[in-house]
């Protein structure tokens, strides 16, 4: 089954703008990871944050976690046309770290 | 990083035939983990492959619907066997991007199924 609930499921904006991705999820974390996935392909690793980190940076991404509601958000700042793509989270449990599991996704449409 | 290529990428087959997806690692590792996303939906693990003992399936998923092999630690191979059109996904394969824990994966590029 699911661990993390993202939303919105969908998300359409225009090319400049700012998308926010929320994720929840229900159980004890080592940490969370956000990937994306372009038409279908194999998934790219885009940033992970530790349970014991409460933000984090790389690019044009920032991410944020919040162990005591079980939440995390991507942020990607000034979108372009190749953000176009589905965003998933993803959490290593504590304890056996080798293992994900994904959330819904949210497909992100960037538009000129 | 590690580089993952995997093979077939796409392929359309018939009811009650079975395919064999292959992920070649441009480095060694310990676990390859393997993946199902049904249309629309997200990713479901299937199996955690370790090199010289037996597959670590998940609930619901069976060896003998998903055989899969490890005969060394850079190749794997899943088998989707007796294929219903139920079995029409994107099968990936994964493996960890580093050792010690908190580390991100990285994945192959994936194998749509369509069955017929």
């Amino acid at each position: 089954s699911q661990q993390g609930e993202e939303d919105p499921q969908a998300l359409s904006i225009q090319e400049g703008e700012n998308a926010t991705m929320n994720c929840s999820y229900k159980t004890s974390i080592n940490n969370l990871q956000w990937y994306r996935q372009n038409s279908g392909r194999g998934l790219v690793h885009l940033i992970l944050i530790r349970s014991n980190e409460r933000e984090k940076h790389s690019g044009r991404l920032r991410v944020t976690l919040d162990t005591s509601k079980k939440s995390s958000s991507l942020l990607i700042t000034a979108s372009r046309a190749a953000d176009t793509a589905s965003y998933f989270c993803a959490t290593g449990p504590t304890g056996t770290a080798s293992k994900l599991t994904f959330g819904t996704g949210t497909r992100l449409q960037v538009t000129l | 990083s590690a580089v993952i290529s995997q093979k077939p990428s796409r392929d359309i087959c018939q009811r009650g035939t079975s395919l064999t997806i292959q992920c070649q690692v441009d480095s060694q590792v310990t676990m390859m983990f393997w993946y199902r996303q049904q249309p629309g939906q997200s990713l479901t693990l299937i199996a955690t492959a370790n090199q010289g003992s037996e597959a670590t399936y998940e609930s619901g998923f069976v060896i003998d619907k998903f055989p899969i092999s490890r005969p060394n630690l850079t190749f794997s191979t899943l088998t989707v066997s007796n294929m219903s059109p139920e079995d029409s996904s994107i099968y990936l394969c994964s493996v960890a991007l580093g050792t010690g824990g908190n580390y991100g994966y990285t994945f192959g590029s994936g194998t749509r199924l369509t069955v017929v």
